[in-house]
């Protein structure tokens, strides 16, 4: 049940700033923590961002979170060729009692 | 090293059942929620179901509930997911991850390597 919206592409060059957005509504987005999750091809995903905007430890900072209101977005700064992967926004959906994924966005790299 | 493994992935047969199992080390598993999230061949991700650390709260993705039961044993640092009635649609890589819970902090933390089912005739 993919109720967080988000494009299913986004590409740039080397050193590239990329931005991907996530759409949600009140009981998700608009109520709760948004995550980030990335995943390279053919390995498990991982936490790239929680609690909206906070990196894990090892997670370089060319990689940040915001959320407003009912939308989050993940922007990638200085793009590299290893950031070609999946990524998923995720949150905690107060109707559904249950965390809810995007639809995923694959970045890729040109 | 905190680690995550999933076992107990295989070929099942519609209406079928499996049991799989997850294997944490590494952290005070007690001290967690526990998640398990799904991905059909080719698809996004999906959350299948998480537990409190004592087990009191469950909660599930509305396609799966009264088939699956999560659970866990903390004396065994062990999570489980027991799949009934299985269906086609339910084939997909099982990963088990710490962490998940409603007003979750720190979000999903740590994922194992992941578990394959397939639900074939």
């Amino acid at each position: 049940q993919s109720v967080l919206t988000q494009p299913p592409s986004a590409s740039g060059t080397p050193g590239q700033r990329v931005t991907i957005s996530c759409s949600g509504s009140s009981s998700n987005i608009g109520s709760n923590y948004v995550y980030w999750y990335q995943q390279l091809p053919g390995t498990a995903p991982k936490l790239l961002i929680y609690r909206n905007n906070q990196r894990p430890s090892g997670v370089p900072d060319r990689f940040s979170g915001s959320k407003s209101g009912t939308s989050a977005s993940l922007a990638i700064s200085g793009l590299r060729s290893e950031d070609e992967a999946d990524y998923y926004c995720a949150a905690w959906d107060d109707s559904l009692s249950g965390h809810v994924f995007g639809t995923g966005t694959k970045v890729t790299v040109l | 090293e905190v680690q995550l493994v999933e076992s107990g992935g295989g070929l099942v047969q519609p209406g079928g059942s499996l049991r799989l199992s997850c294997a944490a080390s590494g952290f005070t598993f007690s001290s967690y929620w526990m998640s398990w999230v799904r991905q059909a061949p080719g698809k996004g991700l999906e959350w299948v179901a998480n537990i409190k650390q004592d087990g009191s709260e469950k909660y599930y993705v509305d396609s799966v509930k009264g088939r699956f039961t999560i659970s866990r044993d903390n004396a065994k640092n062990s999570l489980y997911l027991q799949m009934n009635s299985l269906r086609a649609e339910d084939t997909a890589v099982y990963y088990c991850a710490r962490g998940g819970a409603a007003r979750d902090y720190y979000g999903m933390d740590v994922w194992g390597q992941g578990t394959t089912v397939t639900v074939s005739s």
